[in-house]
């Protein structure tokens, strides 16, 4: 079965700081990667994924995240963030041909001025 | 952003009550799902569908059901509500049955 562990629950960071954002996932083939935020009281906006090729994907608002296949990882990360970052980060994994995305249970980053 | 609309976004009802939930999409999309998320389980999986009249569980399905008639409409249906199923829930529509988009949701206080 698959499964997805995002082990920070909170993260606070400085607004201009870096930050990353870790998540490490369980799944027998290749799996399909996601990282969505999602703002106090809104859904959930797709930030960028992962189907296969370049392991470094760019998505949007700066971010950007890296597949190791040795380390069952998909950390995302952003060189700068600003105030707006704020918000609830969720990675999810799937499968090509399977209904279930699986979603960890999110890290929540504050930023603080 | 994603043509996907929940109605309604609060709703506050009683044990033993049915409710309904809609999702419109303005997409076409062929796939639509229902998600409920809880604190400290993220997001699972209640009923999804691949088509018009085309529908199957996902993970936490019992005491939920669903319908669709139409592309655009997705509905997910409380038979008679309980209070563990206090919840957000937050449809999402998929073209390509990986990548999926979400709805605003809906705030069910089931009391």
């Amino acid at each position: 079965a698959q499964s997805v562990t995002q082990p920070d629950i909170h993260i606070t960071v400085s607004e201009g700081a870096s930050l990353e954002l870790r998540c490490n996932y369980s799944y027998g083939a290749t799996p399909y990667l996601f990282w969505y935020v999602q703002s106090p009281g809104q859904g959930l906006q797709l930030l960028l994924k992962y189907f296969s090729g370049d392991t470094l994907v760019q998505g949007i608002k700066g971010f950007e995240a890296e597949f190791k296949r040795s380390q069952s990882s998909f950390n995302l990360r952003k060189p700068s963030v600003h105030w707006s970052d704020a918000a609830e980060y969720f990675c999810a994994v799937g499968s090509g041909g399977n209904e279930k995305l699986t979603f960890g249970t999110g890290t929540r980053l504050t930023i603080i001025p | 952003d994603a043509g996907i609309t929940q109605s309604p976004r609060h709703k506050v009802t009683e044990t033993g009550t049915p409710v309904t939930l809609r999702c419109h999409q303005t997409e076409n999309h062929r796939y639509m799902y229902w998600y409920r998320q809880d604190p400290g389980h993220g997001l699972r999986l209640i009923h999804y569908s691949y088509g018009v009249k085309d529908t199957d569980k996902g993970e936490v399905s019992d005491g939920y059901s669903v319908s669709r008639s139409k592309t655009e409409d997705f509905l997910l249906t409380l038979e008679s509500a309980t209070s563990s199923q206090t919840s957000v829930y937050f449809c999402a529509i998929s073209d390509d049955r990986v990548t999926q988009y979400f709805g605003p949701g809906t705030r069910l206080l089931v009391l």
